[in-house]
């Protein structure tokens, strides 16, 4: 297992268009995490699920964003109607649950609206 | 809604010299708290947490409820600690949450 693996590393987008980004989490890990960071900023949670079950979603996420995790395995967040203000490092992490979790992180994927 | 203060956007010390980054958390409970780093073009990933009391790469950090603080220091820097630093809190609210503070750079000069 390499750990949690995000794809693409990297989309660019026009304005408008709908995106999906996928995360493959470490494989026994229940709980998968989304995370929004811009330049400046820490990670802002998005939302998260527990095997397949979301749990719990942001207010920084708008209808425009959605959210799956078929079966508890990946995981997939899709951006309808981009704007230029989604331009953002979109951060996976997976987590075993259970106290004091720690989250292992993916690399990333880097979204730019032109 | 609780939150995470790191006041520091940037922290510069010089080799040798004892680093102190600031974290303060607003949580009424029993927090769990993190330091996660990021070195330059690597992942996020978790140095220390405040339940586990240990070192890591000579980074110490304590919980202080009273000033609902959760420092990060360690006595003499080296230059591969230059980094991004994040603490986080995970607590119960309903649904469990995990959240970050905006982060504070540290450069190690030589």
């Amino acid at each position: 297992d390499t750990g949690v693996s995000q794809d693409p590393r990297h989309k660019i987008t026009k304005r408008g268009q709908n995106v999906t980004f996928r995360c493959d989490p470490i494989s026994e890990h229940n709980r998968l995490y989304w995370y929004r960071q811009t330049l400046g900023q820490g990670p802002e949670f998005l939302t998260y699920f527990q095997n397949e079950a979301q749990l719990e979603k942001s207010r920084l996420l708008s209808d425009r964003f959605s959210a799956e995790r078929p079966k508890g395995s990946f995981s997939t967040l899709e951006i309808q109607r981009t704007e230029q203000g989604d331009s953002a490092m979109y951060l996976c992490a997976s987590s075993r649950q259970g106290a004091n979790e720690k989250l292992f992180f993916g690399s990333g994927t880097q979204l730019s609206v032109l | 809604a609780q939150r995470v203060t790191q006041p520091e956007k940037l922290l510069s010390v010089f080799k040798g010299a004892p680093v102190e980054l600031k974290c303060n958390y607003s949580y009424s409970g029993s927090p769990e708290l993190f330091w996660y780093v990021q070195y330059s073009r690597q992942r996020l990933q978790l140095l220390l947490r405040h339940i586990s009391r240990e070192s890591i790469k000579g980074f110490t950090a304590d919980l202080n409820k009273g000033e609902t603080s959760f420092h990060l220091k360690k006595p003499f820097a080296q230059e591969e600690d230059s980094a991004m630093y994040y603490c986080a809190l995970s607590y119960y609210s309903g649904t469990y949450k995990y959240i970050f503070g905006t982060g504070t750079r540290l450069k190690v000069l030589a």
